[in-house]
Parts: C-alpha cells; sequence; structure tokens
C-alpha cells in the first residue's frame, strides 16, 4: 500500500510570504502529526490531527497553523515566513493515533526561506 | 519536554555492539525509536510501552525503564546498513512524540 506522501518536497519562499505544505496519510489512518526537523534541534513536535480536529499542539508560534479534511489528508500553513522557519517538515500518521501504535513518516518538504 | 539521547555519535566498526540512552524528566506512557538515513524519512524501530509491552523488529532490542523514564536501544553484531541517525520519541496517548536530538550512528568496514 502506498505510503505517506507530502508534496511539495521541496519549496523555496522569501521572508515575509506564507506557505503550504500537504500530506496524505496512508490510507485508512485518521491520525496525522507534524514535526519541524532542523539541525540544531532535531524532530520538534507541531501539532496532531484526528479525525479533523487538532488533538495535541506544540509550542510553536500562532503563524504555524493546520487543518486536517474527512479524507485524512492534512495540511499545514506557516504564515509571514522568516529565515528560522527553513527546516524539513515531516508529518506522519498513525492508524489509531495512540501512543502504542507506531507512526508512518513522509519524505517531507524542505522549506528554504531567503 | 523533549527527551535527551546519549550519545550524541558514535562510530563502530562492523560486528560491535552499541547502546544508546534516552532520558526523560517527564513520566512516559511510551518511548518510541526510529532511525534516519541522510535524506530518508524516520523508520519504525520498535515501541515500549508501560507494563513492559514491546512492538518491533526481532533483530533490534530494548528496554524501558519507567521508574527511571529511561529507555535504551541494544544494537549487536552491527552492520553498515544500521548507519543512521537514531531517534527516541516520548509521548502520551496521542499521535505525538516528543523527540531527543538523535545520535549518529555510523558504522564503518
Amino acid at each position: 500500500k502506498a505510503g505517506v506522501t507530502q508534496t511539495p518536497r521541496y519549496l523555496i519562499k522569501t521572508r515575509g510570504q506564507q506557505v503550504t505544505l500537504s500530506c496524505s496519510p496512508i490510507s485508512g489512518h485518521r491520525s496525522v502529526s507534524w514535526y519541524q526537523q532542523t539541525p540544531g534541534q532535531g524532530l520538534q513536535f507541531l501539532f496532531e490531527y484526528f479525525s479533523e480536529t487538532q488533538r495535541n499542539k506544540g509550542n510553536f508560534p500562532g503563524r504555524f497553523s493546520g487543518r486536517q479534511f474527512s479524507n485524512s489528508r492534512s495540511e499545514m500553513n506557516v504564515s509571514t515566513l522568516e529565515l528560522g522557519d527553513s527546516a524539513l517538515y515531516l508529518c506522519a500518521s498513525s492508524l489509531a493515533g495512540r501512543g502504542d501504535t507506531e507512526a508512518f513518516f513522509g519524505q517531507g518538504t524542505r522549506l528554504t526561506v531567503v | 519536554q523533549q527527551p535527551v539521547q546519549s550519545p550524541q555519535a558514535v562510530i563502530l566498526r562492523e560486528g560491535e555492539d552499541a547502546v544508546i540512552n534516552c532520558s526523560s524528566s517527564k513520566a512516559l506512557y511510551s518511548v518510541h525509536w526510529y532511525r534516519q538515513k541522510h535524506g530518508e524519512a524516520p523508520v519504525f524501530l520498535m515501541i515500549l510501552l508501560k507494563g513492559g509491552e514491546q512492538k518491533g523488529h526481532e533483530k533490534i532490542s530494548a528496554s524501558f525503564n519507567e521508574k527511571k523514564q529511561q529507555s535504551s536501544l541494544y544494537l549487536t553484531a552491527s552492520q553498515l546498513s544500521y548507519s543512521g541517525t537514531y531517534f527516541c520519541g516520548t509521548g502520551g496517548t496521542g499521535n505525538q512524540f516528543y523527540f531527543g536530538t538523535g545520535t549518529s550512528l555510523t558504522v564503518i568496514p
């Protein structure tokens, strides 16, 4: 079966712009989580959606937002981009969205802000 | 809330063993281990749950000390394919994890 698909794979944006990233989870998975990965900070949790509801949120400013659609696909939006937002953004899907089930990661979207 | 991993980096020769440690300041419900190769997505290795249950690949072993809020990943008889960055993730009952900063493992011939 198809894995987690993230689009686009690469993005270059200018400071101040906004960006939308997409994540299509594995078919049947209802939970999608988003992470920001940078060399210095590692993987940092952004937020988690389950059945179209944001269930958990990490410690990121309000410029970072997301949503989940009825087909479980999720989007993440970052407004007013800053240079420090340059990172690899990963999403992970999970069947049950519980801590006792494995999460499957997508290849990520590499965002560069110039 | 980010767990602390040690060591930060390790270099092994094929066939040698390694232990990667993960420590959290918060009570843990579960610990997940992932491996990420350069330019690739993190890949699931193992879940350890409160109460001793484990799920994962047969060739990987790990421990979970609930009282000390620590977990260790044991890599034995390392192969070149083991190279990558290992992350532990600690979380609650949902699909959100707080990952450590990673341990870079390099296996050389």
